[in-house]
């Protein structure tokens, strides 16, 4: 079993649909969660950032943490074209980011 | 910022020839990673510096592999004698440690076909 898995898709979405992301992992010493987007031939950007269980909202992004579920959730509202990437969860053990741990990624298409 | 900058883009080489690849990182940053990317795959962690000590190597890292800090500046990473499962992208993020919600910035990454 692999410490991070996540749907690799692809997922289809109409423009405007609000888009649900998952990834569960079995490490419970994972303490802090990324959420990453990459788009074809681009090295992965940060999107969100968190170390707590709950709610983390940034405009149309909003990062969910469970750990008592070890399942993490990205969910984008209003999606528009420009979302279309891939979307890779990635968990940490420590503070800082030496050696953050990826899911396979998701690949999302948002059609106009 | 300027980013994370990784040269070259790309690099085509005959298995076997040794290639070498370059990263600028942003320019405070004292924490400089090395990760792997095949396709269908997220990115794997190779190693990572601060400064210019190297403080962790996966076990990805096989012989074949050398990376260098020096300066504390920019990077290298060499691949030796390349096979042609070493094809990938090879991505380079820097950091800047204690600063708490310490985040990963990546470059566009180094894309090696092994042929």
């Amino acid at each position: 079993q692999k410490e991070v898995e996540q749907d690799p898709g692809p997922l289809s979405v109409p423009e405007g649909a609000i888009v649900s992301l998952n990834c569960t992992y079995s490490n419970s010493a994972f303490q802090y969660f990324m959420w990453y987007r990459q788009y074809s031939r681009k090295g992965p950007e940060l999107l969100m950032y968190t170390y707590s269980s709950g709610n983390k909202e940034d405009g149309r992004f909003t990062a969910q943490v469970d750990k008592s579920s070890k399942y993490i959730s990205l969910f984008i509202r209003d999606s528009q074209p420009s979302d279309s990437a891939t979307y890779l969860c990635a968990m940490t053990t420590q503070g800082g980011s030496e050696k953050l741990v990826f899911g396979k990624g998701t690949k999302l298409t948002v059609n106009p | 910022d300027t980013g994370v900058s990784q040269d070259p883009r790309h690099k085509i080489t005959k298995r076997g020839q040794n290639v070498t690849f370059r990263c600028d990182p942003i320019s405070e940053h004292n924490r400089l990673y090395w990760y792997r990317q095949t396709l269908g795959q997220g990115p794997e962690f190779l190693t990572y510096f601060q400064n210019e000590a190297q403080l962790e190597k996966s076990r990805l890292l096989s012989d074949r592999f050398s990376a260098e800090r020096p300066k504390g500046s920019f990077s290298t990473l060499e691949i030796q004698r390349t096979e042609q499962g070493d094809s990938a992208m090879y991505l380079c993020a820097s950091s800047h440690s204690g600063r708490g919600n310490e985040k990963l910035f990546f470059g566009s990454g180094t894309q090696l076909s092994v042929l």
